[in-house]
């Protein structure tokens, strides 16, 4: 079973919509929880972070864990052309210093103008 | 704002050459990060490096790869025996101590023919 899984899309949607896009996670030990969104080529950039189950917001963004389900959500309110990308889900363990990320594979996302 | 910057951000090497890719870390960061990812699949993590030594490697991670601070700024991967499989984009991060979240250089797309 794989630690953290994706549904890769593509995900295609109309200017303005509300996107969600969603990750299931199968490691009870993953309590720190990030999005990132990944341009073509592009290094992970880092959307929102979250520790708790329940929702988030920052902007037209909005993260949603639920740990009893081991389920996290990304929502986009009035989405752009601009947030066409790559959303990673990534999560990493309470204990240790390391603090390594697992990532997920990623969902492509494209806003239609 | 700060940022994670990394050079070169393309490669080309030849099968069996030494590659060194560098990576400046954001200034105040202690913890740093190589991750890799092959094109189409997930960004998988290699090795994080704190204090002047390794905290943990992935199994990717095996004798032809090292990493190195040979200064107060830079961060090197260095690759040993370059393989074709190597050829991937690898990402430098870092996050400050106390904090979960990470940070991403642009990446360096290496390409070995």
């Amino acid at each position: 079973q794989k630690e953290v899984e994706q549904d890769p899309g593509p995900l295609s949607v109309p200017e303005g919509a509300i996107v969600s896009l969603n990750c299931t996670y199968s490691n009870s030990a993953f309590q720190y929880f990030m999005w990132y969104r990944q341009y073509s080529r592009k290094g992970p950039e880092l959307l929102m972070y979250t520790y708790s189950s329940g929702n988030k917001e920052d902007g037209r963004f909005t993260a949603q864990v639920d740990k009893s389900s081991k389920y996290i959500s990304l929502f986009i309110r009035d989405s752009q052309p601009s947030d066409s990308a790559t959303y990673l889900c990534a999560t990493t363990i309470s204990s240790g210093s390391a603090r390594q990320l697992t990532f997920g594979s990623g969902t492509q996302l494209t806003v239609l103008p | 704002e700060p940022e994670v910057t990394q050079t070169p951000s393309h490669q080309v090497t030849q099968m069996g050459q030494e590659v060194i890719l560098r990576c400046v870390p954001i200034s105040n960061h202690l913890y740093f990060y190589w991750y890799r990812q092959i094109l189409g699949q997930k960004v998988e993590f290699l090795v994080s490096f704190y204090n002047n030594e390794i905290s943990e490697k992935s199994e990717i991670f095996d004798d032809q790869f090292s990493v190195e601070r040979p200064d107060g700024s830079n961060f090197t991967l260095k690759i040993r025996s370059t393989k074709l499989e190597d050829s991937a984009m690898y990402f430098c991060a870092s996050r400050r101590e106390g904090q979960t979240e990470a940070f991403f250089g642009q990446g360096t797309r290496l390409t070995v023919v």
